[in-house]
């Protein structure tokens, strides 16, 4: 069974940090990329940040670009969230959610963690 | 950037309805189209990908079409667990976005 399973959100100060951690089991992690998305409360869906398998690339929402981080950690079938100079914007529950496996599936998305709630707030 | 816009953004419908939902993508994307459900407090589901593929164990009355700029959803016959929000989303390469939702209300 495929499980992600969030952790880390808290409530933090504005300026702060915060890292978020997704654990992954049930799939050949090192076989997918990766994404973190992030729902704003009452709001839509962002997506956030974006790894390849092999950590090799990186993308980002331009909104984050230059605060935030996004790792892996293969042999440990784990995602991260590095989150620097946090923002009230930033407050949102944040969701990892298995990527593009290759184009013999074609499709992204297909499995997503519960989420974990970041609120930044003095 | 890639924009894509949904509607409408809010529907009213009563079970047993067909119902459409429509999104429209800045500039051509292909086929690179995926449509999810979301309930309150859920995480999103994904109901169909490659604009028309239906993802296994999603029920046959989902379905998606279109290409280019212009997508659509279809759910043939509301279902009491069909009123949820929902989302179109592009990916390609690195690109992600998503519409802004759709929520479908019992009227």
């Amino acid at each position: 069974e495929v499980q992600l399973v969030e952790s880390g959100g808290d409530l933090v100060q504005p300026g702060g940090s915060l890292r978020l951690s997704c654990a992954v089991s049930g799939f050949t992690f090192s076989n997918y990329c990766m994404s973190w998305v992030r729902q704003a409360p009452g709001k839509g869906l962002e997506w956030v940040a974006y790894i390849r398998p092999d950590g090799s690339d990186k993308y980002y929402v331009d909104s984050v670009k230059g605060r935030f981080a996004i790792s892996r950690d293969n042999p440990k079938n784990s995602l991260y969230l590095q989150m620097n100079s946090l923002r009230a914007e930033d407050t949102a529950v944040y969701y990892c959610a298995r990527d593009w496996g290759g184009a013999a599936a074609g499709k992204n998305f297909d499995y997503w963690g519960r989420g974990t709630l970041v609120t930044v707030s003095s | 950037d890639i924009q894509m816009t949904q509607s409408p953004s809010t529907l009213s419908a009563s079970v047993g309805d067909r119902v459409t939902i429509t999104c429209r993508a800045s500039q051509s994307i292909s086929s690179w189209l995926a449509w999810f459900q979301q309930k309150p407090g859920k995480a999103p589901k994904l109901l169909i990908y490659k604009a028309s593929s239906l993802e296994s164990g999603v029920p046959s009355r989902f379905s998606g079409s279109g290409s280019g700029t212009e997508f659509t959803l279809i759910i043939s016959s509301l279902q009491p667990d069909d009123f949820a929000t929902y989302y179109c989303q592009h990916y390609s390469g690195y690109s992600r976005a998503f519409g802004q939702g759709t929520k479908v209300e019992i009227k």
